[in-house]
C-alpha cells in the first residue's frame, strides 16, 4: 500500500483561506477523499472524488487535484473549522489515510 | 436515519481476543461494504480492512493479516470485527464506516467508535 503525505499542521486567522495538501504517487490515478475530525468525535466526510461536496457540508469547503497532489481548501475559515483533517485514497491493496493535519484557527 | 451503532468499550489482557459489533440501520445493508478503521490515542487513522455486506468478500490490511477477521450477519444488518492475540499497541478507538466502494471509495457514514484497551 502506498503512502499519503500531509503537513502536520496549518494555522490561519478567522476569515482567511486555509489550504491543506496531500501528496501521493497514485493520486493521479485514484480519487482522494477528505475527512474532518474534532476531538472525541468520529470523522466526517467533507470532500469525495477529489472535489465533490456531500450534502450538508458548507460551501466554504472545496477540493482540487493536480498531478500527485490534492488540496483541501477552506475559504473564510471559522473557529468551528479547527480540527484534524485526513486525506484518504485507495489502491489495489485497499484504503490508505494520510497522517493528518491539525488546522489551528488563530 | 442512516446510522451505524457500535458495541461498548472493552478492556482486554494481552493475548486475548476482542469482537466489536456495528449495527446498521436506515439503508439496505447488503448494498454497501463496511470498512474498519482504528485510531490509537493521539494518533492518526489506520484502515484495517473491508468486508462486502453483499457476499462476505474481505480485504485486510497486510499488517493485520492473520490476526483480524471481519464478518457480517445480514439477518440483523450487523458487521463484526474480531482481533486476536491482542497487544498493548492495539489499544485504540475502533470505528466501522460505510464504504461506498467501487470508484467511490469514500466512508460516508461512521459509527461512534469503540474504545478497546489492552492492558495487563
Amino acid at each position: 500500500s502506498y503512502e499519503l503525505t500531509q503537513p502536520p499542521s496549518v494555522s490561519v486567522s478567522p476569515g482567511q483561506t486555509a489550504r491543506i495538501t496531500c501528496s501521493g504517487d497514485a493520486l493521479p490515478k485514484q480519487y482522494a477523499y477528505w475527512y474532518q475530525q474534532k476531538p472525541g468525535q468520529a470523522p466526517v466526510l467533507v470532500i469525495y472524488k477529489d472535489s465533490e461536496r456531500p450534502s450538508g457540508i458548507p460551501e466554504r469547503f472545496s477540493g482540487s487535484s493536480s498531478g500527485t497532489t490534492v488540496t483541501l481548501t477552506i475559504s473564510g475559515v471559522q473557529a468551528e473549522d479547527e480540527a484534524d483533517y485526513y486525506c484518504q485514497s485507495a489502491d489495489s491493496s485497499g484504503r490508505v489515510f494520510g497522517g493528518g493535519t491539525k488546522l489551528t484557527v488563530l | 436515519q442512516v446510522q451505524l451503532v457500535q458495541s461498548g468499550a472493552e478492556v482486554k489482557k494481552p493475548g486475548a481476543s476482542v469482537k466489536v459489533s456495528c449495527k446498521a440501520s436506515g439503508y439496505t445493508f447488503t448494498s454497501y461494504g463496511i470498512s474498519w478503521v482504528r485510531q490509537a490515542p493521539g494518533q492518526g487513522l489506520e484502515w484495517m480492512g473491508w468486508i462486502s455486506a453483499y457476499n462476505g468478500n474481505t480485504n485486510y490490511a497486510q499488517k493485520l493479516q492473520g490476526r483480524v477477521t471481519m464478518t457480517t450477519d445480514t439477518s440483523t444488518s450487523t458487521a463484526y470485527m474480531e482481533l486476536r492475540s491482542l497487544r498493548s499497541d492495539d489499544t485504540a478507538v475502533y470505528y466501522c464506516a460505510r464504504d461506498l466502494g467501487g470508484t467511490n471509495a469514500a466512508f460516508d457514514i461512521w459509527g461512534q467508535g469503540t474504545m478497546v484497551t489492552v492492558s495487563s
